[in-house]
């Protein structure tokens, strides 16, 4: 299974919503990746997690909290966010170790704050 | 800053031509340079990759040049098929194996 899975694909929101974004992978990577894409732009990093510790958070405002719960799954949880954090959200894993670089990115979660 | 600069922004070629996709770096800590293709509504997929002690490298109908002095790389797509039509993402590994993205180019290839 070279697969890492996201939940949901499309989500809509108001600005005074909690909401939670899921990522799967069953492939025993034990680095997973947050990213953030705007329309027409490149992927952003905003949190890093190795070995289910928070190891890189690129400034990112605190209504985007990020959760490890095991090695196969990764949480974003989202509050009181903002109509220009409408993004696509992607998910992606590693497996850490030297010369091993190839992440794998899930399909993204479309992401609208009304 | 953005560290990883990517050129054309956009491109047509038309069925059968090369596509060339242009890249250059700034930080020589650099350690492995990946291309990503992404179709619309997914995630970027691995094209392929190369270390800078490597030249060229070839899969396909797809080479990555690698030109250390220069600090430059290039994806060069030969034959190329609509099906190709992607938005195409250059890549680089900083020291925290993190990756920073290039600004992308949207390939359109012409039946």
């Amino acid at each position: 299974d070279t697969e890492v899975t996201q939940t949901p694909k499309h989500l809509v929101m108001g600005m005074t919503n909690k909401k939670s974004l899921k990522c799967e992978q069953h492939m025993g990577h034990r680095a997973m990746y947050w990213y953030k894409q705007k329309a027409k732009k490149p992927p952003e990093l905003m949190f890093v997690y190795s070995y289910e510790k928070l190891s890189i958070n690129e400034s990112v405002p605190s209504r985007f909290s990020p959760e490890c719960p095991n090695s196969s799954l990764l949480n974003l949880h989202l509050h009181a966010l903002q109509p220009e954090d409408s993004a696509l959200y992607l998910c992606a894993s590693r497996h850490p170790g030297q010369g091993n670089n190839e992440q794998f990115f899930g399909p993204g979660t479309r992401l609208t704050v009304l | 800053q953005q560290q990883v600069k990517q050129s054309p922004q956009s491109l047509i070629v038309q069925k059968g031509g090369i596509s060339i996709i242009n890249c250059a770096y700034e930080n020589t800590a650099f350690d492995y340079f990946p291309w990503y293709q992404q179709f619309p509504g997914k995630g970027p997929a691995l094209l392929i990759a190369i270390r800078p002690d490597v030249s060229e490298k070839k899969e396909g109908r797809f080479t990555i040049s690698f030109n250390k002095s220069a600090k430059q790389f290039s994806l060069h797509i030969m034959d190329s098929q609509p099906g190709d039509s992607a938005t195409y993402f250059c890549a680089a590994y900083t020291g925290r194996r993190a990756l920073t993205f290039g600004s992308g180019t949207r390939l359109q290839v012409q039946p």
